[in-house]
């Protein structure tokens, strides 16, 4: 069965410190791979996502970057954090193209002090 | 542009039926799926509608009418735990391989 894990849950940086999330996928291959960000009580914002390796599409203008180095490996990363930038980060990946389903990993929690 | 609207609260009693609707106006349309989200969790799945008409998964049902851009969620036998929110999302064939979300609603079940 297919998995999907991104690490760290939680983590408290100062504005301006660097940021490195991590998504993995198993049990599939070529999945199609998001970077999602939800503000408190709010919905889901995407941010970045790939149909494949070095495949990167941008959807908010930012500070933060997206990286696919390997198939089933997803990274979100930034070089200076801004308190804007606080939120629940959530991983996800879709089988393909005409498919409804999303499947989430368990989200990264950020808080920019 | 891709837009969804949903209500954003619903309250409801232990044991009733709640509708949750969606509206959606988009450029295309693959179909609309429909994500279950609890406090402090990630979202997870619940349904997916390609083609008209209803699908029943358990307590669980979810509608779409392509024709009027328009879906529900339809959740029976309420449970304290179905309280959670609610997301209906698009999936757009010009925008890419993109999800689109609405912006949930928020149900909360009473006893």
């Amino acid at each position: 069965s297919q998995t999907i894990h991104q690490w760290p849950a939680t983590l408290v940086q100062p504005v301006g410190s660097p940021l490195s999330l991590e998504c993995t996928v198993e049990g599939t291959s070529n999945p199609n791979l998001y970077w999602y960000r939800q503000a408190a009580g709010r919905g889901l914002q995407l941010l970045f996502y790939s149909v494949g390796i070095g495949q990167i599409s941008s959807e908010v203008p930012q500070n933060l970057s997206a990286s696919r180095p390997q198939d089933r490996q997803f990274i979100l990363s930034s070089k200076k954090l801004l308190l804007s930038d606080s939120g629940f980060y959530l991983c996800a990946w879709s089988p393909g193209v005409l498919t409804g389903e999303l499947f989430f990993g368990e989200g990264s929690r950020l808080t920019v002090l | 542009g891709q837009s969804l609207e949903q209500p954003s609260e619903v309250t409801a009693v232990e044991g009733a039926i709640v509708q949750i609707n969606c509206t959606y106006q988009t450029s295309g349309f693959y179909g609309l799926s429909w994500y279950q989200q609890h406090d402090g969790g990630a979202p997870t799945f619940l349904s997916y509608n390609a083609l008209d008409g209803l699908e029943e998964t358990g307590r669980f049902s979810s509608f779409l009418s392509r024709s009027d851009s328009y879906g529900y969620l339809l959740l029976q036998e309420l449970q304290m735990k179905d309280s959670a929110s609610y997301f209906c999302a698009v999936r757009d064939p010009n925008y890419g391989q993109n999800f689109v979300f609405g912006p949930g609603t928020r149900l909360s079940v009473l006893p």
